[in-house]
């Protein structure tokens, strides 16, 4: 199964609202996390990162927050916009020797007019 | 280039034939990575090159799928004996470096293949 996993696969909100998409990870060992936008058929595009010694960090629109007691990462986009609207991974990066990231399954965001 | 190039963008097979897909990272990374999208689903990584370092091949599904990276810079997936179950679209991301706090990856708009 997935190590890195989505509370909810869709969510819908108005635009101008905030959005806040959450995460469930399983490695407590892996020590950075990134979210990743992907617009339909292209890549997925980065957007903000947090290291495991921090519990926050701030981008623009955009917030990140890691609970590592619970395992939980959150994304939170202010004032979300139309063009926020696609789909949205969490990865983890575990402490291997390629530290290659692995991904969660997704939550796609579509913000109502 | 400006970004990372895959190719071909589209590709349709019968099963069984072999297939290419092609990536050219950003000049200067030294990471290079192929990932694999199924329909709806996350990104399952494949392989891993870095720098003259043995590639790691743990997420290669299985013998019929291999890779190679030539003189640091491009790199090719080969599917042989294609099967249906390996349709998805196939991901290739470089990064600048790997190291904690630089995991930033740079996708392409991969490359959908198809397998009749």
């Amino acid at each position: 199964g997935e190590s890195v996993g989505l509370h909810l696969p869709t969510l819908s909100v108005q635009e101008g609202d905030n959005s806040i998409i959450n995460c469930a990870y399983s490695n407590s060992a892996s020590d950075y996390f990134i979210w990743y936008k992907q617009e339909s058929g292209k890549g997925p595009q980065f957007i903000i990162d947090i290291r495991s010694n921090m519990d926050k960090r701030q981008g623009q629109r955009v917030t990140v927050l890691l609970n590592k007691t619970v395992k939980h990462l959150s994304l939170q986009i202010a004032a979300t916009q139309p063009g926020d609207s696609a789909v949205y991974f969490c990865a983890e990066r575990g402490t291997g020797s390629a530290r290659q990231l692995t991904f969660g399954s997704g939550t796609q965001l579509t913000v109502l007019p | 280039g400006a970004g990372v190039s895959q190719s071909p963008s589209n590709k349709v097979t019968e099963k069984g034939k072999d297939v290419e897909l092609r990536c050219d990272p950003i000049s200067g990374h030294t990471a290079l990575y192929w990932y694999r999208q199924s329909l709806g689903q996350g990104l399952e990584f494949l392989i891993y090159f870095q720098g003259n370092s043995a590639p790691d091949k743990s997420g290669l599904p299985s013998d019929r799928f291999s890779a190679e990276r030539t003189g640091g810079s491009v790199s090719t997936l080969t599917i042989q004996r294609t099967q249906q179950e390996d349709s998805a679209v196939y991901l290739c991301a470089s990064s600048r470096i790997a190291g904690v706090g630089t995991g930033e990856l740079f996708f392409g708009e991969g490359s959908r293949l198809t397998v009749l």
